[in-house]
């Protein structure tokens, strides 16, 4: 099956600087990689996704990369606040006809006033 | 938003107990999925299921079973439970695979 590997396990940036979290996986017929976000004591959340037919997308101060060739992708934080402190997981598809996602171990991001 | 319940949102029990957790979408998802969260290993994924009366197994299942009665409702049985499971669980469900994956609020279980 596939294997996304996540890094760092641990981030911390100044509050408004940019925060990067970077993941890669195995599978080249992988084609959805979205990105969950945890806050403290709550549940995980979609924050941003991608497919494989773009390079890059863009939700507000998140910007997501894709790298097919290297199979890597990449989630881009511009002007960390606050409220960005939180746990990330990044997640492959997996092969054609996958029926599950496979995550990332996580990243915790905490930003320093 | 999708809605996902689980109860018991926390949960002791003994080594060796019998525990079950339930979840239950209302969303007509045709994905249920069961995950552990341990810190370093971050979403494992225990089991899942595509309808009702399927089952499929994922990456950690061993010690675990589960039944998906219905298209809402999901559960996940430990018969023997061991220290070795205590660990936060997450159930899921998504309309389709790569799309939108819904998390309930977790159920926090303790074996002693």
């Amino acid at each position: 099956g596939e294997q996304v590997e996540q890094l760092p396990s641990i981030l911390r940036v100044q509050e408004g600087s940019s925060a990067s979290i970077n993941c890669s996986y195995e599978d080249s017929a992988s084609n959805y990689f979205p990105w969950y976000k945890q806050e403290p004591g709550e549940n995980p959340k979609l924050i941003i996704d991608i497919r494989s037919n773009m390079e890059r997308k863009q939700i507000q101060e998140l910007i997501v990369l894709l790298d097919k060739k290297a199979k890597r992708f990449s989630l881009h934080i511009t002007d960390t606040q606050p409220g960005d402190s939180a746990m990330y997981f990044c997640a492959a598809s997996g092969e054609e006809g996958a029926d599950r996602l496979t995550f990332g171990k996580g990243t915790q991001l905490i930003i320093q006033p | 938003e999708a809605a996902v319940t689980q109860s018991p949102r926390n949960k002791v029990t003994v080594t060796g107990g019998n525990v079950t957790l339930s979840c239950r979408q209302t969303n007509s998802h045709n994905y249920m999925y069961w995950y552990r969260q341990d810190t370093g290993h971050g979403l494992r994924l225990i089991h899942y299921s595509y309808g009702a009366g399927n089952l499929q197994i994922g990456d950690v299942p061993d010690g675990y079973k589960a039944t998906r009665t219905t298209q809402e409702d999901f559960f996940l049985l430990l018969e023997l439970a061991s220290p070795s499971q205590t660990s936060l669980y997450f159930c899921a469900s998504s309309r389709q695979t790569n799309t939108e994956v819904f998390f309930g609020k977790g159920t926090r279980l303790t074996v002693v």
